[in-house]
């Protein structure tokens, strides 16, 4: 079985511009969740997926971050334009209905400079 | 709403010295408590996990964590490191109410070991 896999591993921009990041699930996971590891600190909760719909979005920074899950399956998560302190590694995870595991992906680095 | 803290920040070992990281958690609510390993270059791994029954969790690779909910802790402990076990390890908590609770995260303990 295929685990979680996010596209890509390493993004460089310059402050202004979009970025989209891509997270596919386990297949069959229903619920989908972002995380986001800025320089050193915690990692913290974005938003949570289950389906295609957005249960709670309550950790998304600001109205520059837009996610979305159509179909049910992928996610991509945009930001635009992107600043300076959105340099960090985003992690998605996926779950499954009957599981309170999440697992994770490797984690986009993203670089604004 | 539910807190976790890392204590140390980095924890430097010897190669088979045993080790423990420690973990405290707040919460105003039952909580499941994870601890997360991820290894250099690769994406967060679960290593063990307490949703309920016996305080004492085994994971993988040799680890085992002890759930203490007068102290509100979770510490994860090895009897003997390896080099292998080098790596960045995150304690983390759910509300225990819901399994699709986001997870909440403490800060990261940095393990080293030295030959």
């Amino acid at each position: 079985e295929a685990g979680v896999t996010q596209f890509p591993s390493h993004s460089v921009i310059e402050k202004g511009q979009t970025v989209t990041l891509r997270c596919d699930p386990i297949s069959g996971h229903d619920n989908l969740y972002w995380y986001r590891r800025v320089m050193g600190k915690e990692i913290k909760f974005l938003l949570h997926f289950v389906k295609e719909s957005k249960q709670d979005e309550s950790g998304m920074p600001n109205n520059r971050f837009l996610a979305e899950r159509t179909g049910g399956t992928y996610s991509t998560l945009k930001v635009q334009p992107a600043e300076l302190e959105d340099s960090g590694v985003y992690f998605c995870a996926s779950r499954g209905q009957s599981s309170y595991e999440q697992y994770f992906g490797p984690g986009t680095r993203l670089t604004v400079t | 709403a539910q807190s976790v803290t890392q204590l140390d920040s980095q924890v430097p070992v010897f190669e088979e010295a045993p080790v423990e990281l420690r973990c405290n958690y707040s919460s105003s609510v039952s909580v499941y408590l994870f601890w997360y390993v991820q290894y250099p270059n690769q994406g967060l791994q679960l290593l063990l996990k307490y949703l309920s029954g016996s305080t004492l969790v085994k994971g993988i690779n040799g680890f085992e964590a002890e759930f203490n909910k007068s102290q509100t802790s979770f510490h994860l402990r090895k009897p003997s490191v390896h080099i292998s076990d080098t790596a960045e390890y995150f304690c983390a908590v759910a509300p225990g109410y819901s399994s699709a609770s986001k997870i909440i995260f403490g800060s990261g303990t940095r393990l080293s070991i030295r030959p």
